[in-house]
């Protein structure tokens, strides 16, 4: 019965090959995030989507984007991983901003 | 934008004691205050939550308390179990021009003895 749903678990890629990263989910949230967690350090927002609308973090590298084609999906492109991209990258919902966020298995990238 | 401060960031408790986590943060329009707890490898899973117009909260072994004035929430979890052992993160969902950022403290890593 999992809600929000990240595939794969697992990627490895090479240094400079693009990679996509995808989140499911089945509880018809307005809001979908993007987080970097790297090794013992809090998740770190990349953007998000309100509905269609896309809210990128003014940190967040030009070679991080999203796509959300309709309500259920969304991706996380990396054009260009680095090795300093490696982390585990969740996914996360919420019926609207001001409401509680419920997280994917999140998905760790390996970059070679 | 909103800031996040979590301490301890290591947390060493035997069996049965209480463990606290303490949280500050500096966006008074901040209404909204979660905890995760996150285990190895697995997601963030909400432990607890409050918001700004409760001073606390209590679920079992897990309370909360939100000090408004202070800017401060806290984590109280009594009875400890080796399975309390995990990462914890406070978080802050902003107001203003943070809206709907949720903004995480740099957790604190929980170890409860046997």
């Amino acid at each position: 019965d999992a809600m929000v749903i990240q595939n794969p678990r697992y990627q490895v890629t090479q240094f400079g090959k693009p990679v996509t990263l995808s989140c499911s989910q089945t509880l018809n949230h307005n809001v979908m995030y993007w987080y970097q967690q790297k090794s013992s350090q809090a998740p770190k927002l990349l953007f998000h989507y309100y509905d269609k609308d896309f809210n990128n973090e003014a940190d967040t590298p030009d070679n991080f984007q999203s796509r959300r084609p309709n309500t259920s999906f969304c991706f996380l492109d990396i054009r260009s991983p680095g090795l300093g991209d490696a982390a585990m990258y969740l996914c996360a919902t919420s019926r609207a901003r001001d409401r509680t966020e419920t997280f994917g298995a999140g998905t760790r990238l390996s970059v070679l | 934008g909103e800031n996040v401060e979590q301490h301890p960031s290591t947390l060493s408790v035997q069996e049965g004691d209480s463990a606290v986590i303490k949280c500050t943060y500096s966006d008074s329009a901040s209404n909204y205050f979660p905890w995760y707890k996150q285990e190895l490898g697995k997601r963030p899973q909400l432990i607890i939550d409050i918001r700004s117009n409760v001073g606390e909260k209590k679920d079992q072994r897990i309370a909360v308390t939100l000090n408004k004035t202070a800017k401060h929430f806290s984590l109280h979890i009594t009875e400890t179990q080796p399975e309390d052992s995990a990462v914890y993160f406070c978080a802050a969902l902003g107001g203003g021009t943070s809206y709907g950022k949720l903004t995480f403290g740099q957790g604190t890593i929980l170890t409860v003895h046997p």
